[in-house]
């Protein structure tokens, strides 16, 4: 399995909190990416890095912003959580040549905002 | 919109049955990725076809992607009660950024 964890696992905070999701990689890969599942909605991609300090827009970016600061890093805030934020986060890597088109998968993220 | 429609979105079979899951748009893409996904995990890549027209085979998992790079299909032949799960298609475009479908949820009956 590709080295990557994500934390927390589960939270549940308030409308109007600020959250920070942490996806951490063992793997040295140059992609990494955050992206939100919802019912019917398969996977949606919210931001994702193409190197260190290097991150660019997805589809549903409004709402969140990203860092990354190291190679292994890479954070996902919501400066202030809504209800429509409520959704399982998914941080994933993918690396160069040969392995550009293989994404590796984070076990999620479950937020709950209440 | 969804970029890329996946179809159908729920699927309920007994075992040995056989079916297919679709994935099409109207955008052309660099490769395209199915991921086999459980409850509580993140998707597992199964297969990335590059080639327009090129069929991979994965034991019992037959993937084709269409001529001109649009769509794909997903056969699987004399299902098993372990294929259940949520199938998901992924199109790769500007190099490194992904379209997902919505996903099929497969149900496999003993």
């Amino acid at each position: 399995d590709a080295g990557i964890t994500q934390s927390p696992r589960h939270k549940v905070t308030e409308t109007g909190t600020p959250v920070t999701l942490r996806c951490h990689q063992t793997e040295n890969h140059r992609y990494m990416y955050w992206y939100r599942q919802d019912p019917g909605h398969g996977l949606r991609l919210i931001h994702y890095s193409y190197g260190v300090k290097d991150t660019d827009k997805g589809e549903v970016s409004d709402g969140y912003s990203v860092s990354r600061s190291k190679t292994e890093d890479f954070l996902l805030t919501l400066e202030s959580a809504t209800s429509s934020q409520t959704s399982v986060y998914f941080c994933a890597i993918s690396g160069l040549g040969a392995g550009a088109d293989t994404q590796y998968f984070g076990p999620g993220t479950r937020l709950t905002v209440l | 919109t969804q970029l890329l429609e996946q179809s159908p979105q729920f699927l309920s079979i007994q075992e040995g049955e056989n079916l297919t899951v679709y994935c099409n748009s109207s955008s052309v893409f660099s490769s395209l990725q199915w991921y086999r996904q459980e409850p509580g995990e993140g998707p597992v890549l199964l297969v990335t076809v590059v080639t327009g027209g090129e069929v991979k085979k994965l034991k019992r998992l037959t993937f084709q992607f269409g001529d001109a790079r649009k769509d794909s299909s997903l056969h699987i032949t004399a299902a098993l009660p372990g294929d259940t799960g949520l199938y998901l298609c992924a199109g790769a475009y500007n190099f490194n950024k992904f379209y997902f479908g919505s996903g099929t949820k497969l149900n496999v009956k003993p």
